[in-house]
């Protein structure tokens, strides 16, 4: 299995212009999560799914930020607009357990860069 | 409550020594207490995992000890070794919340 795979690796913007990050779990796993790294707030939870559906988007910061899953195989986080604050490792992470959380899979990430 | 506190922010170690991570919480609802592992450039990936019930767990080098009572766990390296560099996260899971909260992270450096 090629594990979780993010894309892009690496995402240049300019502020105002709209994000759409992308992810692929690992092939029969049933729960999804947004992961947003920061060197000053660490590894937050963005939003969660569990077979394809939203459980808990609690930690998705504003309504600039949505997250879908259409199907079991595929999710995208967007960020419309975009804000230089923004700026972070975002990741995504899959796990089979039906109460989700016990062991993440997580994919190498995408570096965003919003200037 | 739903926070876990890791120290130190980082930690040299020499080759050969023992690298030491602690993390502490507070809402007892936690029961599951991962510990991920994180190279550059790389997502974390799960270490080494105990549940409250047990007082330890061993693989290889690593070893968790958790202390129920204190509501402190941490992550012991022993023979550290310069693969081992790495930023280390501590984690607590609530079943009731499904939720898994991360402490903010060691950077450890093992120097050769």
């Amino acid at each position: 299995d090629a594990g979780v795979i993010q894309s892009p690796r690496h995402e240049v913007t300019e502020m105002g212009q709209e994000v759409t990050l992308r992810c692929k779990p690992i092939s029969g796993h049933n729960s999804l999560f947004w992961y947003r790294q920061t060197m000053m707030r660490g590894l937050e939870l963005l939003i969660y799914f569990n077979n394809n559906v939203p459980i808990d988007d609690s930690g998705m910061p504003e309504d600039r930020f949505s997250a879908k899953m259409p199907n079991a195989s595929f999710s995208t986080l967007k960020i419309q607009p975009s804000e230089p604050r923004d700026s972070a490792v975002y990741f995504c992470a899959s796990s089979l357990t039906i109460r989700g959380g016990e062991k993440l899979f997580f994919g190498s990430g995408t570096q965003l860069s919003v200037l | 409550q739903q926070q876990v506190k890791q120290s130190p922010q980082s930690l040299i170690v020499q080759k050969g020594g023992i690298s030491i991570i602690n993390c502490a919480y507070e809402n007892t609802a936690f029961d599951y207490f991962p510990w991920y592992q994180q190279f550059p450039g790389k997502g974390p990936a799960l270490l080494i995992a105990i549940r409250p019930d047990v007082s330890e767990k061993k693989e290889g080098r690593f070893t968790i000890s958790f202390n129920k009572s204190a509501k402190q766990f941490s992550l012991h390296i022993m023979d550290s070794q310069p693969g081992d560099s790495a930023t280390y996260f501590c984690a607590a899971y609530n079943q009731g919340a499904q939720k898994l909260v991360f402490g903010q992270g060691t950077r450890l450096t093992i120097n050769p």
